[in-house]
């Protein structure tokens, strides 16, 4: 069974840069069927697709967060990672990593528990 | 930047038959997921490709998508079905519908 565990600080402060990294497990992150992705959803609000990457490092960014936004993978590891920079409070949302299929519609089937991530001094 | 609407909520009574849409620019082309989230839970793919369900997801879930509107409908709903269900299609990248809250009464 597949699992992606997201990890990271809880609190950042404004200006600064977020960092957050999904482990995967149960699974290849080198699989070709997959892109590898970060969403958020603040408290009470929709979701919010941030950014997808490929095993192969390509990477496909929300252009509303472009210019903010890092997205990274770390085969060796099974892991990827997300950087957000310049972050205020508008970026206090929960955040999730996830797996997307790269057909079949794109749907995403199995999501981490999510981490809470608060901008504040 | 493509967009897709969802109603804000929806009311069903239990055993009732449940309709939650999506409406998007020639949406019927494009392939639609929808999915539900329970209060401090991720969400949960119940629907994928317009109509096909994921194992472990109830036959009383299914799903349509034609012109510019995705279906969700759950048939003899019940009470565990409350939640939040959002849309999700592919657009050169990942689109989420706003939500819907779906209130079993």
């Amino acid at each position: 069974q597949l699992q992606l565990q997201e990890s990271g600080p809880g609190l950042v402060k404004p200006s600064e840069t977020l960092s957050l990294t999904c482990t995967v497990s149960g699974g290849s992150i080198s699989s070709s069927s997959y892109y590898w992705v970060w969403i958020r959803q603040p408290p009470g609000k929709g979701l919010e697709w941030i950014g997808s990457i490929y095993y192969s490092g390509s990477t496909y960014y929300n252009p509303s967060l472009k210019s903010r936004v890092t997205i990274s993978v770390d085969t060796s590891k099974n892991q990827f990672s997300l950087k957000l920079s310049s972050v205020t409070a508008a970026d206090t949302t929960v955040y999730y990593c996830a797996r997307q299929y790269r057909q079949l519609g794109h749907p995403i089937d199995y999501w981490g528990q999510g981490t809470l991530v608060t901008v504040s001094s | 930047s493509y967009e897709l609407t969802q109603p804000p909520s929806v009311s069903v009574s239990p055993g009732q038959t449940a309709s939650i849409t999506c409406s998007g620019d020639k949406l019927g082309d494009k392939d639609a997921c929808w999915y539900q989230q329970k209060p401090g839970q991720s969400p949960v793919l119940v629907i994928y490709q317009d109509n096909k369900r994921p194992s472990g997801i109830p036959e009383r879930f299914s799903g349509s998508n034609s012109g510019h509107t995705a279906t969700l409908t759950i048939s003899g709903t019940q009470a565990m079905d409350e939640a939040d269900y959002y849309c999700q299609a592919w657009d050169s990248s990942t689109v989420f519908g706003g939500g819907t809250k779906l209130t079993v009464l």
